[in-house]
């Protein structure tokens, strides 16, 4: 089992540009989360997704969008990327329904120049 | 708004010395109570949880220690080993029947001395 896999692993981006950022997990969770951690400040939601065909807006959810078309996998999209969204990117995913244990991808380094 | 409240920001122990990090929640409806280690490039892994029906729960050197009341909850590491040095995130959830979201703390860089 890879676990939770994260493309890009880096990328550096200018202003005004777009990215989407790809999360894969093989263990067939239910839900999946994208989380941004920046120095100070912990790891904070951005969106989230309970199964295939939902999402749902987090702590931090303007400026990007998520699609869940399949179960294994859960893409974070940034339209028109800005310097404050220079972070490190992490998915992870749990079992739901009372298993709250997530597991976390490697995580996708971006920068915004 | 930060709902997780961690304490020190960073933390030098010697060598088989103990280390303590502590939270504050003020969600009195968070009933999970997660720790998480995070090594240098890597994603944070769970190292141990407790529900707000116990008091304490140890795993290894590692031990949580919970005080409903006060809404704290601590992470106590005993006999610190260099291998122990990363950066530690407590994190609550209302773990029943909903999203399993986290509201994480700030986090803690523990750095163990040989």
């Amino acid at each position: 089992n890879a676990g939770v896999t994260q493309t890009p692993k880096f990328r550096v981006l200018k202003t005004g540009q777009s990215m989407t950022l790809l999360c894969a997990q093989d263990m067939n969770h239910e839900y999946m989360y994208w989380y941004r951690q920046d120095p100070g400040m912990g790891l904070r939601l951005i969106h989230y997704s309970v199964g295939e065909g939902t999402t749902a807006k987090g702590e931090v959810p303007d400026g990007y969008n998520v699609s869940r078309l399949k179960k294994q996998n859960f893409l974070l999209g940034l339209e028109s990327a800005a310097p404050s969204q220079t972070s490190v990117y992490f998915c992870a995913s749990s079992y739901g329904q009372g298993k709250n244990e997530q597991f976390f991808g490697p995580g996708t380094r971006l920068t915004v120049l | 708004q930060q709902q997780v409240k961690q304490s020190p920001q960073s933390l030098i122990v010697q060598k088989g010395g103990i280390s303590i990090i502590n939270c504050a929640y003020e969600n009195t409806a968070f009933d999970y109570f997660p720790w998480y280690q995070q090594f240098p490039g890597k994603g944070p892994a769970l190292l141990i949880a407790i529900r707000p029906d116990v008091s304490e729960k140890k795993e290894g050197r590692f031990t949580i220690s919970f005080n409903k009341s006060a809404k704290q909850f601590s992470l106590h590491i005993m006999d610190s080993q260099p291998g122990d040095s990363a950066t530690y995130f407590c994190a609550a959830s209302r773990g029943s029947g909903n999203t399993g979201k986290l509201i994480f703390g700030q986090g803690t860089t523990l750095q163990v001395k040989p």
